[in-house]
């Protein structure tokens, strides 16, 4: 079956420090979200990717897509406690899809 | 704008007791509906989806069951509560073309003792 896989699954970092959570599928994938979840709360959407080879930014957020489309990335520069929380990778073969297992991301200040 | 509710927002049920979680949507048409389970610090595990009234597709063989009566309304059910049925329950929508941005509920945290 389909999965997704992420690591780390824990990360501590002090605030300022850079952080990247990789995301790796057994399969090609059509798409890959990333997510949000902070502690107590509900996943919340941060992007989407579509193209082989395709990097987004948002402000401190860097996403990657994988040339094979198999993988992915997401990289904080200079973190803010503002970024604790968990970082879930989704990818989709099709309508549904499948969540990483997720980074845990800690920022110590 | 779109909303999606889920109720109750916490529960604890007692193992062999029946279970039903409703989740409805406002402000969209014939979304494409997810139930969703985490455990405790873990990820996400696609449960139930549903592309339709009556559609359903399951994922995982387990004792739930979910049914869509509506087309914005999706409940998770089941008739016989298990300790491993225990964590927290997400309900989401996304359109049915696009992007599939998904829009989670504010899930249902179910302890079963």
């Amino acid at each position: 079956g389909q999965q997704v896989m992420q690591i780390p699954q824990y990360q501590h970092v002090q605030e300022g420090e850079d952080f990247t959570t990789y995301c790796n599928s057994s399969t090609t994938l059509s798409n890959i979200q990333w997510y949000k979840q902070r502690p107590g709360g509900h996943p919340v959407f941060l992007i989407q990717l579509v193209k082989s080879g395709e990097v987004k930014k948002q402000k401190r957020l860097t996403f990657q897509f994988g040339e094979a489309k198999k993988n992915s990335s997401l990289h904080i520069t200079a973190t803010q406690t503002t970024d604790v929380g968990t970082y879930f990778c989704a990818g989709s073969p099709g309508n549904q899809f499948y969540f990483g297992t997720g980074t845990s991301l800690t920022v110590i200040p | 704008s779109q909303t999606i509710h889920q109720w109750p927002a916490t529960l604890v049920q007692p193992v062999g007791s029946p279970l039903s979680l409703e989740c409805t949507v406002e402000g969209t048409s014939n979304p494409n509906l997810y139930w969703y389970r985490q455990a405790a610090g873990r990820g996400l595990q696609l449960l139930f989806y549903s592309v339709g009234i009556g559609q359903i597709s399951s994922e995982v063989p387990q004792n739930l069951s979910a049914s869509r009566p509506q087309d914005r309304q999706f409940i998770l059910s089941s008739k016989k509560l298990l300790l491993s049925d225990s964590g927290f329950y997400l309900c989401a929508w996304s359109v049915t073309s696009g992007s599939y941005e998904q829009y989670f509920g504010p899930g249902t945290r179910l302890t079963v003792t």
